[in-house]
Parts: structure tokens; sequence; C-alpha cells
């Protein structure tokens, strides 16, 4: 079965600072990789995902399948990125699995 | 812009009792998601829908919890009887599902939540 594991609950960086949150996974298949954020008061939103190769809000992610591993990276954190980041796998037959989140806090 | 509608955003019942929500997916989208969030952690597919059928509901307590999308469109899901236990957010997300070759469309929309509290 598909896993999806952040080891920080909690990540707190000051502003300006690089920031990464990390995501490991398991899966035999070849995989989906996702980026969900959810700011306060705010309903869960995608920020980017592996296919697309893009940098969302200075947020990059790249797919290690060596490592299995979709870290979240930014070289300059914001005091707006605060908020809960959850990494999210879906599988070949588009199944969903989601870790359980790592809380962003920048401080100023 | 079109979102994930669900009801209601709160709920409190006695244990024993049953309980449904409802959730009304952003119009075409394909695949409706049903996800069980306790506090702390991070959702937990309950039940998965490609337009009316269930394809996967593995994790979905059977014994007391139902869900159904009739037309492949809006989509209830039930519970009875509620435990203590069951208290958590239930969210619901949509998805337009796989287009075009090469391309994803697996973007989850995801809807506000309903707060349930078990007492």
């Amino acid at each position: 079965a598909q896993r999806v594991t952040q080891p920080e609950k909690l990540l707190s960086v000051f502003k300006g600072a690089p920031v990464e949150l990390k995501c490991n996974y398991s899966y035999s298949g070849s995989p989906e990789l996702f980026w969900y954020v959810q700011y306060s008061r705010q309903r869960l939103q995608l920020l980017l995902r592996h296919i697309s190769r893009e940098s969302i809000k200075g947020f990059t992610a790249d797919l290690n399948k060596g490592e299995t591993s979709f870290h979240l990276k930014k070289p300059f954190a914001q005091e707006e990125d605060s908020a809960m980041y959850y990494c999210a796998l879906n599988t070949n037959a588009g199944k969903s699995t989601f870790g359980d989140g790592t809380t962003l806090t920048v401080k100023p | 812009e079109a979102e994930v509608a669900q009801s209601p955003r709160y709920k409190i019942t006695e244990k024993s009792q049953a309980v449904a929500f409802w959730c009304d997916p952003i119009s075409g989208h394909a695949t409706l998601y049903w996800y069980r969030q306790i506090l702390g952690q991070g959702p937990e597919l309950l039940v998965q829908f490609q337009d009316e059928s269930v394809v996967d509901d593995s994790q979905l307590p059977k014994d007391r919890f139902s869900a159904e999308r009739l037309k492949g469109v809006d989509s209830t899901l039930k519970i009875q009887p509620a435990e203590l236990g069951d208290s958590a957010m239930y969210l619901c997300a949509s998805s337009l599902a796989k287009g075009l070759a090469g391309m994803s469309y697996n973007e989850q929309f995801f809807g506000p939540g309903t707060r349930l509290t078990v007492l």
C-alpha cells in the first residue's frame, strides 16, 4: 500500500530565510505527487504538482524517485507563506493518499 | 469561480444518531472524493466515485457508513449510528479526472468541509 510521510509536524523560520518541507513516499508504481496548502480559514487548495515542474508563489518541488522524496522548497520565505502544507500521492489507479501535514510559521 | 459546496458546515449529534452530509462538486467533474480528517492528521480517503460508480471504498467503515452518488453529480455520505470516534472534519473534493494523454487532471478541488461533533 502507498504511504506519504511528512516528518515535521511544525516548522518555523524567519522571514527571508530558506524553507524546505520534507515529503517522503512509498509506492511501487509510478506516482503522481502534489503539494496542497491550507491557509487560515480557507479551504485546502493545490499549490503545485510534480508533473508540471512549475514554480508557484516561489515554491518548487522536485520528484526524486531514487530517494522517493518530493520536498517543497522556497529560497526566501514570506510571512504570508504561513499555512498548513500537505503532500499527496496519486496511484496509477487514481487513489489519493495524503501525509499528515506540516504547519509552517514564518516569523517577522 | 466554481467551487465545491458542502452542507451542513457544522453538525452536532448524539452517539447512536444518524447523520448525513451533502456535497455538490464542480460541474463537469467526474471524480468525487469523501475524506475524513481527524485533528492533527491529514485527510484520509473514505470513498472515491467515478461518475456514479464507487472506485475505492476500502477505508469506508461499511457497517455504519454509506455513500452514494446516484446521478453522478452530487453525493451524500451517511453515518448510522454515529459513534464518539466519528468526530472529525469531513471533506469532499472533486476532480476532472484524467484527460488527454500526457496531461493530468487529477488536481482536487476541496469543499469547506463539515465539522462533525458526536456527544
